[in-house]
């Protein structure tokens, strides 16, 4: 089955220091998804891409989507204690809504 | 909009107990997903509907586990008999013509 990689698995970083998280998918996906889950919360959606090669903006954050459609990354410019929690892509090969989420990268921000 | 609505929102019971798990989609939404979250297997589908029909349960981890959607505005999940292992925060979310999914506050579930 369709199974997507996140890494890294952990993350901490100063506060003001940037963050990246790689999302890479077994399959070639229709289009993918971030969401952020705060501790002790549930996954909320960020955004979603669907063109090969897409680049989306929010803010501090940048949400990239590869050529081949297989993978996708978030990187967050100088991060802030706001910013933590972990951040899952999940990928949708196509077919419903059914998507796969990612293993899910924490975030930890040291203020 | 109330969101999606679950509950309990904790539950703590003894091995060997029936455990019912309740969500409200959101309305108008034609999709609604059951997910399972722990620490070691990180976020799980179990099942997903849609139009109140189980499109794929495959990830229900044995015959103790069963859910079901009445109807557009209420969905089940049991687990009949409850073990340690299943101890999690379950997760219920749903989705309308798009594949964004809203997610419910989750129920944690504690098995002694």
């Amino acid at each position: 089955g369709q199974q997507v990689m996140q890494i890294p698995q952990y993350q901490h970083v100063q506060e003001g220091e940037d963050f990246t998280t790689y999302c890479n998918s077994s399959t070639t996906l229709s289009n993918i998804q971030w969401y952020k889950q705060r501790p002790g919360g549930h996954p909320v959606f960020l955004i979603q891409l669907v063109k090969s090669g897409e680049v989306k903006k929010q803010k501090r954050l940048t949400f990239q989507f590869g050529e081949a459609k297989k993978n996708s990354s978030l990187h967050i410019t100088a991060t802030q204690t706001t910013d933590v929690g972990t951040y899952f892509c999940a990928g949708n090969s196509g077919g419903y809504q059914k998507v796969t989420f990612g293993t899910g990268t924490k975030l930890q921000v040291i203020p | 909009d109330a969101g999606v609505i679950q509950s309990p929102r904790h539950e703590v019971t003894e091995m060997g107990q029936e455990v019912t798990l309740r969500c409200k989609p959101i309305s108008g939404h034609n999709s609604l997903f059951w997910y399972r979250q722990t620490m070691m297997r990180g976020l799980e589908l179990l099942i997903y509907f849609n139009n109140n029909v189980p499109i794929d349960d495959s990830g229900m981890p044995e015959d103790r586990f069963s859910a079901k959607m009445p109807n557009a505005s209420f969905s089940t999940l049991k687990i009949q008999p409850s073990e340690p292992r299943d101890s999690a925060v379950y997760f219920c979310a749903s989705a309308g013509g798009v594949e964004t999914q809203y997610f419910g506050p989750g129920t944690r579930l504690l098995v002694l």
